[in-house]
């Protein structure tokens, strides 16, 4: 069983460069979040999705962007990276009926430098 | 707005040793969950546990047990006989029905840095 597949797993890339995280799921849940783990920080939401075409905003959505155009699929994308985006990414999704039960990938490193 | 405090950053304790994980919790709402998740050294986040607001049981599953207080908004947890393989960071969220209907995700607290040593 997959469940939820983050790609790439580690990436650098350099100040004002774009990238884009891929997130994939294959239990067929609606709900799906982005969340950024910081050192001693905890785990704090980007953007989440309730379904296909819909998206909205979370704790620091500040220079991210989403789109969510399939029920499996939730890129998160970094316009203009800057190190302040250094972090840990996790992609994550639930059902309805989970009650935040969320199911996690396996995390993307990403480095700004 | 909802906030879940982990006030212990480091716990550090011998082997077979029992210890407990504090986890307090602010929510307005009624209706709530409250969780537990676990991320041993490689990094994933795994789901050890769900509360929901009506239920003040005591749940226990092995050398896990979990002790939810109202009165005090603490949801706590405790292992039993500590093992090495119990070494992770231990995170405590909070999902609030209502006003997120919980679909906007999980509050998480910053979590607690278990090490178990042998």
């Amino acid at each position: 069983n997959a469940g939820v597949t983050q790609t790439p797993k580690f990436r650098i890339l350099k100040i004002g460069q774009s990238m884009t995280l891929q997130c994939t799921q294959d239990m067929n849940h609606n709900y799906m979040y982005w969340y950024r783990q910081d050192p001693g920080m905890g785990l704090k939401l980007i953007y989440y999705s309730v379904g296909a075409g819909i998206t909205d905003k979370g704790e620091v959505p500040n220079g991210y962007n989403v789109s969510r155009s399939t029920t499996e699929d939730f890129p998160l994308r970094l316009e203009l990276a800057a190190p302040s985006q250094t972090s840990v990414y996790f992609c994550a999704s639930s059902t309805p009926q989970g009650l935040g039960e969320l199911f996690f990938g396996e995390g993307s490193r990403l480095t700004v430098l | 707005a909802q906030k879940v405090t982990q006030a212990q950053t480091e716990i550090s304790v011998v082997e077979k040793e029992d210890v407990t994980l504090d986890c307090v919790y602010e929510t307005r709402d009624t209706t709530y969950y409250l969780f537990w998740y676990k991320q041993p050294p490689s990094g994933e986040l795994v789901f050890l546990i769900r509360r929901n607001s009506f239920d003040e049981q005591n749940e226990i599953s092995g050398r896990y047990s979990w002790n939810f207080q109202k009165s005090t908004s603490s949801f706590n947890f405790t292992i039993t006989a500590s093992q090495v393989v119990d070494s992770a960071v231990y995170f405590c969220a909070l999902s609030e029905a209502e006003s997120g209907g919980g679909a906007d995700g999980l509050t998480f607290g910053k979590g607690t840095h278990l090490i178990i040593q042998p």
